[in-house]
Order: structure tokens, then C-alpha cells, then sequence
């Protein structure tokens, strides 16, 4: 699967949106890009996942590059308890593993 | 989303003991499991993959012996820490993955601290 590099952390201030960037620069044809997140002490949550359109469900939105080589998760309204762990990962879509790098730290302040 | 199970969510047993933590898909039938582990601070690591009626496959530098995977039903998979040392102690996740879905599930995970 491809490796991705997302910044370590943001700041971000209640109600604006959020937009967490992922670079993934060697991904193939068949990689989906998916995002989880996790707050303190919990298990991760699924998110989205998309492989070249764009995506939107009720919690994001994933903008996804022409070329693919980048995405953007985007949380249209932030607020404190979207302050968790980030983790944007490719693989494919039935792949076996989901393999978890270090992710952004996001924090929502008011 | 699907919903996955873990228990306990806590657990604190003496050195030289075994551990089991059980994981389960609430609704839906997952025809693969995934076990990790995360260290204060750290990423999660994956530790073994389970599918329903096989053997674990392990990740390298996860002693298989040490940690037992069970994978008995479609919706049942177990880790059993045998032996536990204080190393041990770390924050174990399980993951769950439904047949014909690219998406895999959490559960909210167990914190295991050996005494």
C-alpha cells in the first residue's frame, strides 16, 4: 500500500471548517484513499473513502486531487469534540489491512 | 455504521496470568478480523489478521504463542495475552471487516494494565 505524509498537528477554531491535507504521491490506479479518526481512548471511526471523485457524507468531504497524489478531508463546521487523531490511508479497496501511520493531531478551540 | 464490540474495556491482571478480550460485530458477519495494539502516544500497530475458520496471520515480531487469536464464528474473535508481563500492558483494538466491504469497523477498544 502507499505511504502517506500528513502535518503533525492543527489548531483550528470552533464552527470554521477543518481541512486536513494527506499527501500520497506514489498511490496506484486501484488505491482508495480512506480516512479515519480517533479520539482519546476510543477505537478509530471510519469517516470516508473515496478513489478519485470527490466524497461527501454527514460527518466530511474528501476533495481528491486530479492526479491523486493529494486529498483533503474537510470538516465543514468544526467543533470540540472533533478534536481526535486524523489518519488518511491507502490501500485497496477489499486490501487486506488497514495500516495506520502517525496522523494529524486536530484541535478545535474555541 | 456497523457496530463493533469489545470486552472488557478494562482489565488489570497479574504478571504470569492470561488475558482474554473478546471482539465481536454487532451486526454484520465479518469474515475478517484485525487485532491491534497502541502504546501511550503512539500509532496503532497492527498486530495479526484473523479470518473466520483459519489460522491468524501475524504480523513480524508478534509472538504467535504469546498472543493466542481465535477466530471461531463470523462474528466472534478472541486475543488471549498468555503469560502477561507488564510490557504487556498497552491499549488493544479490534477491527472488523464485512465480506464484500472495503470498510473495516472499530471497536472502542481495552485497556490492559499488568500488575
Amino acid at each position: 500500500d502507499a505511504k502517506t505524509t500528513q502535518p503533525t498537528s492543527m489548531d483550528c477554531a470552533e464552527g470554521r471548517a477543518a481541512n486536513l491535507p494527506c499527501n500520497h504521491s506514489t498511490i496506484s490506479g486501484n488505491e482508495y484513499v480512506y480516512w479515519y479518526r480517533q479520539i482519546h481512548s476510543q477505537g478509530p471511526q471510519y469517516i470516508i473513502h473515496g478513489l478519485k471523485n470527490n466524497e461527501t457524507n454527514e460527518m466530511a468531504s474528501l476533495i481528491i486531487t486530479e492526479d491523486r497524489k493529494s486529498s483533503t478531508l474537510i470538516l465543514p463546521h468544526a467543533t470540540l469534540r472533533d478534536t481526535a487523531v486524523y489518519y488518511c490511508i491507502v490501500r485497496m479497496e477489499y486490501g487486506n489491512k488497514l495500516v495506520f501511520g502517525a496522523g494529524t493531531i486536530l484541535r478545535v478551540k474555541s | 455504521g456497523a457496530v463493533v464490540s469489545q470486552h472488557p474495556s478494562r482489565v488489570i491482571c497479574k504478571s504470569g496470568t492470561s488475558v482474554k478480550i473478546e471482539c465481536r460485530s454487532l451486526d454484520f458477519q465479518a469474515t475478517t478480523m484485525f487485532w491491534y495494539r497502541q502504546f501511550p502516544k503512539q500509532s496503532l500497530m497492527l498486530m495479526a489478521t484473523s479470518n473466520e475458520g483459519s489460522k491468524a496471520t501475524y504480523e513480524q515480531g508478534v509472538e504467535k504463542d504469546k498472543f493466542l487469536i481465535n477466530h471461531a464464528s463470523l462474528t466472534l474473535s478472541t486475543l488471549t495475552v498468555t503469560s502477561a508481563h507488564p510490557e504487556d500492558s498497552s491499549f488493544y483494538i479490534c477491527s472488523a471487516r464485512q465480506q464484500g466491504h472495503g470498510s473495516a469497523f472499530f471497536g472502542q477498544g481495552t485497556r490492559l494494565t499488568v500488575v
